[in-house]
């Protein structure tokens, strides 16, 4: 089945510790990128990947890393996380057109305290 | 930048169409989606219509672009409780990323 894996779906963390939410897909697209979910606010964009070892910042990309080693992996890395980094979080992925849209993940909720 | 707006509720009786409406300010964009997202769930493709297209149907679902007045909307035929959810205009120009809107939640009445 074609399908964008994110993993944990759930996590409770502290503020400082590092976390990686690892994002997978099989469908061998070339594009993958975040998004964070919030009240009020909709979907944002965090970081994005073209392709292998070409990844962009998108619009709010600050406290988050990524980085894209193989096609089929995201993963995205929050070094010091903060209460503001609270948030519903999505990995998406497509062919490099887009022109059928994104395939999502199934979403990771990120509680920092 | 590009910008897209929608409204943020909607409410309408089982049976009755559903009417999203939604605007975007980029007159080049390339492709326009309808997403849902389900209570705790991920974001579904629902539909996606290209900019060289006026109208697109697929079963209960209708989506019609103006491109002169950049408008976007999607109608749902027989609006049932199942279609609760939020609904998410987004679109794409060129190498941009994907712009969404805030979403639109609607509500079926039974």
């Amino acid at each position: 089945e074609a399908q964008v894996t994110q993993n944990p779906r759930y996590l409770i963390t502290v503020t400082g510790k590092k976390l990686t939410v690892t994002c997978s897909q099989n469908m061998n697209h070339e594009y993958m990128s975040w998004y964070r979910q919030d009240p009020g606010l909709g979907l944002r964009q965090i970081y994005y990947s073209m392709n292998v070892e070409v990844t962009d910042k998108g619009d709010v990309p600050e406290g988050y890393k990524v980085s894209r080693k193989e096609k089929r992996n995201f993963p995205l890395i929050l070094e010091s996380p903060s209460p503001n980094q609270t948030s519903l979080y999505f990995c998406a992925s497509s062919d490099y057109d887009r022109r059928y849209g994104y395939t999502f993940g199934s979403g990771t909720r990120l509680t920092v305290v | 930048g590009e910008d897209v707006e929608q409204s943020l509720f909607l409410s309408v009786r089982e049976g009755d169409s559903s009417v999203i409406n939604c605007t975007y300010t980029d007159s080049s964009s390339t492709y326009l989606y309808w997403y849902k997202q389900e209570p705790g769930a991920g974001l579904q493709l629902l539909t996606y219509i290209f900019s060289n297209m006026d109208m697109k149907q697929d079963q209960r679902l209708t989506v019609l672009l103006n491109k002169k007045d950049k408008h976007l909307s999607l109608r749902i035929a027989d609006t049932q409780t199942g279609d609760s959810a939020i609904y998410f205009c987004a679109e794409i120009e060129g190498n941009t990323p994907l712009v969404f809107g805030k979403g639109t939640r609607l509500s079926v009445i039974a």
